[in-house]
């Protein structure tokens, strides 16, 4: 079974369009984050969550929008998409927050705005 | 604040050299310290982590050792082999915040 698991892996999709990822993790962990990574492979924080309250919320565009139905799930949902918003998204969790123990990672989404 | 600094790739090495990826931090107190992999067209993985202060990780014959005097967490192998061609990342975990930070990455192509 898939620790953390994202879906979809790829995304193609015209600018302006709204979209959503999802992530589920079934590891029973506290923690759940969303990362993106650039083209320079730079991975930069963008949410977090724990036990469905957010907890950090970088400074990204508010057509960014974070939702955990439970503490197993944190979906990504984003509006009007730009093309800078091409990237891979990686979803993580972590058993508490801070992760000091580490994180698990999911395999990606690589969202592509043409 | 907080940082991570890992030198700068790409990383290129023959079969069997020896690997050396650098990674110094700035944190305040007694961060924890880990190197993740990133695998062509995969996530990170969690390839080793140090807690505190002398600590070595060690797995897959990687190791890295936790250098309070000098900041340092620098990642080792004795003997690269093709499979290890990937992306590694160092990163810290402080407390005082609960945040992770990510260093830049460092790609390491081997050759046969």
């Amino acid at each position: 079974d898939t620790a953390v698991s994202q879906t979809p892996k790829y995304l193609v999709t015209q600018m302006g369009n709204d979209k959503s990822i999802k992530c589920e993790q079934n590891l029973g962990h506290d923690t759940m984050y969303w990362y993106k990574q650039d083209s320079k492979k730079f991975l930069k924080i963008m949410f977090s969550y724990n036990n469905k309250e957010l907890i950090i919320n970088e400074t990204v565009p508010n057509r960014f929008s974070p939702k955990s139905p439970d503490k197993a799930h944190l979906n990504l949902h984003i509006n009007s998409l730009e093309l800078g918003d091409s990237a891979v998204y990686f979803c993580a969790s972590s058993r508490e927050t801070g992760g000091s123990g580490g994180y698990t990672f999911g395999s990606g989404t690589r969202l592509t705005v043409v | 604040g907080n940082s991570v600094t890992q030198m700068e790739g790409p990383v290129t090495l023959s079969e069997e050299a020896f690997l050396t990826i650098n990674c110094t931090y700035t944190a305040t107190g007694y961060p924890s310290l880990f190197w993740y992999v990133q695998y062509p067209g995969e996530g990170l993985q969690l390839l080793l982590k140090a807690t505190k202060a002398d600590d070595k990780g060690s797995n897959k014959g990687f190791e890295a050792t936790y250098r309070k005097e000098t900041t340092s967490f620098h990642l080792e192998k004795g003997s690269v082999q093709v499979s290890d061609s990937a992306v590694y990342f160092c990163a810290l975990i402080h407390r005082v915040g609960n945040q992770f930070y990510f260093g830049t990455g460092t790609s390491l192509t081997v050759i046969p």
